[in-house]
């Protein structure tokens, strides 16, 4: 059964200490991995699309990274406003083209 | 300019009631799909459309039912509303199926039953 697990659930950091973000997957036929960035009370948006293990994604402070069996997001000197939970998703190729998603992580980024 | 747009963004209904939520995405995407997110935050995937038809129909109540007038557009009609069915539901739009395509979100429909 196709399976997400993201780490932590929450994380607080100050501004400026740099960290990651743990998504570990269970997926036959991985077709891509998605992170996407939640603020409270707005629909997900999206942050990167990877597609096979060694491929890296940045944007700004953010970089996503994919192994065969997990991925990273991370993120370096953070600043309050990265603050949001982050979540990952999957699409294997058994899964109908539907994305499977972990429950996310809350990051918290203090001044 | 709004990709994505749903209404209403809240909506407060009594047990029994029917409601509707309507989405509309100005992407020119394919496909369109409804997500429930429950109050830990977890989404999950109720049905999928792709050029009006539907492909995904997960297993959902079917007091709800989606309707998709055109490939711009997907509803959500839900009847007999009942205190678990209180949660934010995501519209979402994607350019194809038969690939990794990313989806965008609407900005969610907060549904309360008392």
């Amino acid at each position: 059964e196709d399976q997400v697990t993201q780490s932590p659930e929450a994380l607080r950091l100050q501004e400026g200490e740099s960290s990651s973000l743990n998504c570990s997957y269970t997926v036959s036929g991985l077709r891509g991995l998605f992170w996407y960035r939640q603020d409270p009370g707005k629909g997900p948006e999206f942050l990167f699309t990877l597609y096979s293990a060694g491929e890296e994604k940045e944007k700004e402070r953010l970089k996503a990274t994919l192994t065969k069996k997990e991925s990273f997001l991370h993120i370096t000197a953070p600043k309050p406003e990265d603050s949001a939970t982050y979540l990952c998703a999957v699409q294997g190729a058994g899964s109908n083209y539907q994305l499977i998603w972990g429950a996310g992580t809350k990051l918290i980024i203090k001044p | 300019d709004t990709a994505v747009s749903q209404t209403p963004k809240y909506l407060v209904t009594q047990m029994g009631n029917d409601k509707s939520i309507k989405c509309e995405q100005n992407l020119g995407h394919d496909t369109m799909y409804w997500y429930k997110q429950d109050s830990k935050k977890f989404l999950k995937i109720m049905f999928s459309y792709n050029n009006k038809e539907l492909i995904i129909n997960e297993t959902v109540p079917n007091r709800f039912s989606p309707k998709s007038p055109d490939k711009a557009h997907l509803n959500l009609h839900i009847n007999s509303l009942e205190l678990g069915d209180s949660a934010v539901y995501f519209c979402a739009s994607s350019s194809g199926q038969a690939g990794a395509y990313e989806q965008y979100f609407g900005p969610g429909t907060r549904l309360t039953v008392t």
